[in-house]
């Protein structure tokens, strides 16, 4: 069953850094996602992306932030200049259509630690 | 308010028992509801989507009533395996995100 891959599993950075986060949806899928969630808390939509432009972000994907296709399979989430707070679980999810019923497919996740 | 609302739980229940579950959400322009389970430190997977009429997979049964909000799941039979966090989730649509629940933790106990 194809799936949604990320890399790394864990990435410690120290805090103002800069840090790339990997994704590689499933290969027909067109709409690509990022999430995120912070220990403890519920799981938060950052940005969807489809056709090489952001589609929606949310009020917490600031200018730290930026996504990119770089080519024909990865998806990255950049985070410039890490605050503490930038600690969280990192999901990229793919959907087929982005449509309402279309079911995102998420990854294994990617575990940020800013120190 | 927040936008999607779930009793936090956790709920402990004996094996074999019927569990259920609900959810209010705050936006009337959701259009797609989902149940998503989630094993500790791993990612969202859809359980299953919710539909207006209530839907039914296996021991899952899903109920949705968009004139109050609500958002149903009842889990019968449960088994040991059923013990997770079950998100309720909303999407407006578009390349809207989805909303996410803080969850509810089941706990089933043998």
């Amino acid at each position: 069953e194809p799936e949604v891959t990320q890399t790394p599993s864990h990435q410690v950075t120290q805090m103002g850094q800069e840090v790339i986060l990997r994704c590689v949806p499933i290969s027909n899928h067109l709409y690509f996602y990022w999430y995120r969630q912070i220990l403890g808390q519920k799981v938060e939509f950052l940005v969807s992306f489809y056709n090489n432009e952001i589609s929606e972000k949310s009020e917490i994907f600031d200018d730290q932030f930026s996504v990119e296709r770089p080519d024909g399979s990865n998806f990255t989430l950049k985070i410039r200049s890490t605050k503490l707070e930038d600690s969280a679980m990192y999901f990229c999810a793919s959907s087929e259509e982005h449509g309402a019923s279309y079911e995102q497919y998420f990854g294994p996740g990617t575990r940020l630690t800013v120190t | 308010r927040k936008e999607v609302e779930q009793d936090p739980g956790p709920f402990n229940v004996p094996e074999g028992a019927t569990v259920a579950f609900n959810c209010t959400y705050s936006n009337s322009a959701s259009q797609s509801f989902f149940w998503y389970r989630q094993d500790c430190r791993k990612e969202p997977k859809l359980l299953m989507s919710v539909y207006s009429s209530g839907n039914e997979d296996g021991r899952f049964t899903a109920q949705l009533n968009r004139a109050s909000q609500y958002i149903s799941l009842l889990i019968r039979d449960s088994k040991l395996s059923d013990s997770a966090t079950y998100l309720c989730v909303v999407k407006r649509g578009g390349a809207d995100g989805l909303t996410f629940g803080k969850g509810t933790h089941l706990i089933i106990q043998p």
